[in-house]
């Protein structure tokens, strides 16, 4: 069974860094193939990819906000960390990892976390 | 950059009905990037199709997908209650290695 977990802080203030780690289980981050990505979805709004790992550590952000992300992995603890510099209200979300699949050129997000609702306020 | 344009913003049909929602991109795109959603409230989104009409696993066949170049639609052939929700479209750029989602289209109860 695929899982993903997101876990970090509800509430920062605003000009501080964002830390947030993505736990999985099922799988495994070496698969050829295999990307665990962060999306997030502000209060009542569309989803914004933010940003990809795949299995040999090639990354990808998202062109308007690459300047603040950095995504890095550590394989033995299964988990996906991003962090995002400068935090703004508007950087209010839900924050999502989702794990990304291959499949003949299809490269879709298979398997989702549930969330994790981040507030920027002073 | 691709944008992705979704219409209609909402969506209002009674149960049994068919659904037909659209994705524009604003330029040609290969079949196998384009990917659909289903979201309900408070919960993560679920894929429904990838390569644009392939249904992922678990997935009811009465969800199908089809589309080329620039126009792509989803389909729901009989709606179930539990199909209402908002449902969202994702191209992958595999050029530039980007993903982008479409504002999302509401399918409410009429």
């Amino acid at each position: 069974q695929i899982t993903l977990k997101e876990s970090g802080p509800t509430l920062v203030k605003p000009t501080q860094t964002l830390t947030l780690t993505c736990t999985f289980t099922g799988f495994t981050l070496t698969t050829s193939g295999v990307g665990v990505a962060w999306i997030r979805q502000p209060p009542g709004k569309a989803l914004e990819w933010l940003a990809l790992i795949n299995s040999v550590d090639e990354t990808a952000y998202s062109p308007p906000l690459k300047s603040r992300l950095t995504i890095t992995k550590d394989t033995s603890k299964s988990q996906v960390v991003l962090t995002m510099t400068n935090m703004d209200p508007v950087d209010t979300a839900t924050y999502f990892c989702a794990r990304r699949l291959t499949n003949s050129g299809a490269k879709y997000f298979e398997s989702w976390g549930q969330g994790t609702l981040v507030t920027v306020s002073s | 950059e691709i944008v992705l344009t979704q219409s209609p913003g909402t969506l209002p049909l009674s149960p049994g009905e068919r659904a037909t929602l659209s994705c524009r991109t604003s330029q040609s795109i290969s079949s196998t990037s384009l990917a659909w959603y289903q979201q309900k409230p408070g919960q993560a989104p679920r894929l429904l199709i990838y390569a644009a009409s392939s249904r992922a696993t678990g997935i009811p066949d009465r969800f199908s997908g089809s589309g080329s170049g620039t126009d792509f639609t989803l389909t729901i052939s009989r709606l179930e209650p539990e199909d209402f929700a908002v449902y969202y479209c994702q191209q992958t750029n595999n050029v530039q290695y980007t993903y982008t989602f479409g504002q999302g289209t509401k399918l409410e109860i009429k």
